[in-house]
């Protein structure tokens, strides 16, 4: 199974601030690789999907990058909207995988 | 507007069954790949599995083979989870999804005596 590796596991940031999660899988994945975001109580959120094509309706505060094995989500300046948990998940190989989260908290 | 609806979640004992249903509505449901994901209390996501647009093919969890089903109607826009020998780490929220895109609210199953 492809192991999926989320970095860090908890990050505090402001708002205005730019943030970047790191996600990296055990073997190559190509560009077979999304991000989700999950706010507490409520269903996780499509933001990216083939590594750095915006969902639609994602505004472009996010971006998403990498091919391989190591990929990053940036969000580029944090708005109060954006404290959450985010997920990357890799859909190149079954069984598909998720990282571990990282979550997103306001400092 | 894209819309999926989760339905079937219950308490049910170790041992037990129970099926999820998932309507879905504004987009093609034939055509498109399905799947089911979990997230237990207080812990991260977890892919259950997924079904081709077609019924041909699924895919499962290591976790779930021989105990889950996935299937679907392409006639009614449903997707299903048909879950047998439930054990209490299969307490989750399930949630049914078009993976990189659509995802519905879940529902949540307990396993429990």
């Amino acid at each position: 199974d492809i192991q999926m590796t989320q970095s860090p596991s908890s990050l505090s940031a402001s708002v205005g601030d730019r943030v970047t999660i790191t996600c990296r899988a055990s073997q190559g994945i190509s560009n077979n690789l999304a991000w989700f975001q999950q706010k507490p109580g409520k269903a996780p959120k499509s933001l990216i999907y083939g590594a750095s094509s915006l969902h639609s309706g994602v505004p472009s505060n996010f971006s998403g990058s990498g091919s391989g094995t190591d990929f990053t989500l940036t969000l580029i300046s944090l708005q109060p909207e954006d404290f959450a948990t985010y997920y990357c998940q890799q859909y190149n190989n079954y069984p598909f995988t998720f990282g571990q989260g990282t979550k997103l908290e306001i400092k | 507007e894209v819309q999926l609806l989760e339905s079937g979640g219950d308490l049910v004992q170790p041992g037990g069954s129970l099926r999820l249903s998932c309507a879905a509505s504004g987009f093609t449901f034939s055509t498109s790949a399905m799947s089911w994901v979990r997230q237990a209390p207080r812990k991260g996501l977890e892919w259950v599995s997924t079904i081709s647009g077609s019924g041909g093919s699924s895919y499962y969890a290591d976790s779930v083979k021989g105990r889950f089903t996935i299937s679907r109607d392409n006639s009614k826009n449903t997707l299903y989870l048909q879950m047998n020998s439930l054990r209490a780490e299969d307490t989750a929220v399930y949630y049914c999804a078009q993976l990189t895109s659509h995802w519905g609210q879940g529902t949540l199953v307990t396993v429990s005596s």
